[in-house]
């Protein structure tokens, strides 16, 4: 069975220029997370969807970051202007249930963006 | 807001030995806990939860340890394998929207 698929899974890109990253969560799942991993702060939630709506996106860092979930198979974080601090890896996780309650978080291989 | 710590960052074991991994979480009202294996390179994976009614909970070689006095939570790895050689993370469950709270990691590494 497919699992999350996370796109790209590298980027490098240069301050000031924007950065799409997608997301498509296992089909049926109804529930989506954006997290960020760094060595300094580890894995924050960014955001979360449930069945497309946001329900809470308050570990978005700035107005630079935005994320959208236009149907059930799609996501997007956009960090726009980047800045060499967004340098992370980003992940996308779904989930069967709303707000994540069995607690299985099915994860992506995540993105690894650096921005230089 | 809330946090969830671990005790060690790195952890040497030999291969066969058994591993105990420590967490401590802060929020006592948290009512599930769950820890994730990550490889590197890839995305954390769920290994085993556990519900704030239970003390103890067993699965293939692991079992997670709940002391909700103490607000402390362990993963013991029975017979460590290379394969388990990873970062873990145990995460809570708690606040409004049931969000998950991530502790910073400690990682295995299994000695040959």
């Amino acid at each position: 069975d497919a699992g999350v698929i996370q796109s790209p899974r590298h980027e490098v890109t240069e301050m000031g220029q924007e950065v799409t990253l997608r997301c498509k969560p296992i089909s049926g799942h109804n529930s989506l997370f954006w997290y960020r991993q760094t060595m300094m702060r580890g894995l924050e939630l960014l955001i979360y969807f449930n069945n497309n709506v946001p329900i809470d996106d308050s570990g978005m860092p700035e107005d630079r970051f935005s994320a959208k979930m236009p149907n059930a198979s799609f996501s997007t974080l956009k960090i726009q202007p980047s800045e060499p601090r967004d340098s992370a890896v980003y992940f996308c996780a779904s989930s069967p249930l709303a707000g994540g309650l069995t607690g299985e978080l099915f994860f992506g291989e995540g993105s690894r963006l650096t921005v230089l | 807001g809330e946090s969830v710590g671990l005790h060690l960052p790195t952890l040497s074991v030999q291969e066969g030995d058994n591993s105990i991994i420590n967490c401590a979480y802060s929020n006592s009202a948290s009512d599930y806990f769950i820890w994730y294996k990550q490889e590197s390179g890839k995305g954390p994976q769920f290994i085993i939860d556990i519900r704030s009614n239970m003390d103890k909970r067993q699965g293939q070689r692991v079992t997670v340890l709940l002391n909700k006095t103490v607000k402390h939570l362990s993963l013991q790895i029975a017979a460590t394998q290379p394969g388990d050689s990873a970062v873990y993370f145990c995460a809570e469950i708690g606040g409004p929207f049931n969000k998950f709270y991530f502790g910073s990691g400690t990682k295995l590494n299994v000695k040959p």
